[in-house]
């Protein structure tokens, strides 16, 4: 199975900060990659999926990029709603596998 | 409205079983694969099963294999989870989405429910 590795698990930061997620695949998976967020008592909702395709609806400070083996979910002005927890998710084989989460919390 | 909503969730001991039910409306349920995701009380997301549209491809994560039967009835728009011989370790809220292509060749996990809890507990 692809092993899906997620930094940081957590972080702090501020409204208007940016931040950057990465995820780094065990092997190469092309750009089959997706960025979820979930909040708490809610179901994971898709940002980014095709490692950079942003996701209708999803506002345009979210960006993702990679390929291969390294990718980076960016948030370039971090909004109070953004406050979350975020997963990526390799779909390039079975068994899926996501990433383990990093939370993003308030400074 | 489109929607997924999952049912059949409940306590069980271990040993036990239990089948999850998602409904599907709002869309042609019957074009799309769909998934079974589960989250343990504070950990991580975890994908479980896949089924393909027609019902022709199936895949489970290794930890369910033997225990665990995703189906569909495309008449009935719904996606089911037979869950048997269930662990402690299973315990989790059970999530089922589905599965959007992109004809860039992206598969990608659009639409979910809200999930139904599962208790394996004696």
């Amino acid at each position: 199975a692809i092993q899906m590795t997620q930094s940081p698990s957590s972080l702090s930061a501020s409204v208007g900060d940016r931040i950057t997620i990465t995820c780094r695949a065990s092997q190469g998976i092309r750009i089959d990659l997706g960025w979820y967020q979930q909040k708490p008592g809610q179901a994971p909702k898709v940002l980014i999926y095709g490692a950079s395709s942003l996701q209708s609806g999803v506002p345009s400070r979210f960006s993702g990029s990679g390929s291969g083996t390294d990718f980076t979910l960016t948030i370039s002005s971090l909004q109070p709603e953004d406050f979350a927890t975020y997963y990526c998710l390799q779909d390039y084989s079975y068994p899926r596998t996501f990433g383990q989460g990093t939370k993003v919390e308030i400074k | 409205e489109v929607q997924l909503v999952e049912s059949g969730g409940g306590q069980v001991k271990p040993g036990g079983s239990l089948r999850l039910s998602c409904a599907a409306s709002g869309f042609m349920f019957s074009s799309y694969n769909m998934n079974w995701v589960r989250q343990a009380p504070g950990k991580g997301l975890e994908w479980v099963a896949s089924i393909s549209s027609s019902s022709s491809y199936i895949y489970y994560t290794d930890s369910v294999k033997g225990r665990f039967t995703i189906s569909r009835d495309n008449a009935k728009k719904s996606l089911y989870l037979q869950m048997d011989s269930l662990r402690a370790e299973d315990t989790a809220v059970y999530y089922c989405a589905r599965d959007a292509y992109d004809n860039s060749g992206s598969w990608y996990y659009d639409l979910w429910g809200r999930g139904t809890l599962v208790t394996v507990s004696s």
